[in-house]
C-alpha cells in the first residue's frame, strides 16, 4: 500500500529548478525514501534514494526533512525529457531478501515546458 | 545497474489463450518481481520470482491465472493464462541490485511487455 501523498501534478519552465514535494508522515524508521519516474510507455527509471541524510547524484537532488516526514526531490535544471510521472515511494531498506517490496502511488505528473 | 530485456516487446492475443512473457537480466540477481500497469493506472506488484521455490503472490493474483518460474538468478518469466480484455496491460520485470554502499538495495525496471487481449 502507497503511504505517501504526492500533488497530482506540477509544471516546470525548461532550464528551471522543479521541486517536487512527497508526504509520508507515517514512515517508519527502518525504511528509505524511493524516487523513480515513468516517461510515457517505458519502464520505471530509478532516480535516487535516501534515508535520513540529503542525497545527491548526476540525475537529482533529494532532501529530506529532520522528522523524516516529507521529503523534495529536485531536478535543478528541468529540460523537455524530464517530463514524466514521478513516484515518491518509501520502504523498508535492506539487501536481497530482506529488502521492502516497491508499492506505487499515483505519482506527480511533471510536465516541462518551453 | 542491471540491464534487463523482456521479450516479447508486445503482442495481441486472443480471450481464452496464454501468453508466457520472458525476463532475462545481464548479472545474476537476489531478488525478481512482475508488475502489472493496467492503462491510464499505476504500477501494481503481482509477485516476487523465487528462485527455487515457488513465487510469492500479492494479495489478489494466484498462481492459477499467473504461473511465473524462475530457474535459475538471471532468468524468469510470466504466463498471463487465460486472458481476457480486462488482463490488457504493461507487464514488467523488475530486479534488485546493489547502490553504493548506502545500506540497502535498489531496484530496477525491464522495458515491459505491452499486452492486447482482444
Amino acid at each position: 500500500d502507497a503511504k505517501t501523498t504526492q500533488p497530482p501534478s506540477m509544471d516546470c519552465a525548461e532550464g528551471r529548478a522543479a521541486n517536487l514535494p512527497c508526504n509520508h508522515s507515517t514512515i517508519s524508521g527502518n525504511e528509505y525514501v524511493y524516487w523513480y519516474r515513468q516517461i510515457h510507455s517505458q519502464g520505471p527509471q530509478y532516480i535516487i534514494h535516501g534515508l535520513k541524510n540529503n542525497e545527491t547524484n548526476e540525475m537529482a537532488s533529494l532532501i529530506i526533512t529532520e522528522d523524516r516526514k516529507s521529503s523534495t526531490l529536485i531536478l535543478p535544471h528541468a529540460t523537455l525529457r524530464d517530463t514524466a510521472v514521478y513516484y515518491c515511494i518509501v520502504r523498508v531498506g535492506g539487501r536481497g531478501s530482506t529488502l521492502g517490496r516497491l508499492y506505487f502511488g499515483r505519482g506527480t505528473q511533471l510536465t516541462v515546458w518551453p | 545497474s542491471a540491464v534487463i530485456s523482456q521479450k516479447p516487446s508486445r503482442d495481441i492475443c486472443q480471450r481464452g489463450t496464454s501468453l508466457t512473457i520472458q525476463c532475462q537480466v545481464d548479472s545474476q540477481v537476489t531478488m525478481m518481481f512482475w508488475y502489472r500497469q493496467q492503462p491510464g493506472q499505476s504500477l501494481t506488484l503481482i509477485a516476487t520470482a523465487n528462485q527455487g521455490s515457488e513465487a510469492t503472490y500479492e494479495s489478489g493474483f494466484v498462481i492459477d491465472k499467473f504461473p511465473i518460474s524462475r530457474p535459475n538468478l538471471t532468468f524468469s518469466t510470466l504466463t498471463v493464462s487465460n486472458m481476457s480484455p480486462e488482463d490488457s496491460s504493461i507487464y514488467l520485470c523488475s530486479v534488485s541490485g546493489t547502490s553504493g554502499s548506502r545500506g540497502t538495495d535498489t531496484q530496477y525496471f525491464g522495458p515491459g511487455t505491452r499486452l492486447t487481449v482482444l
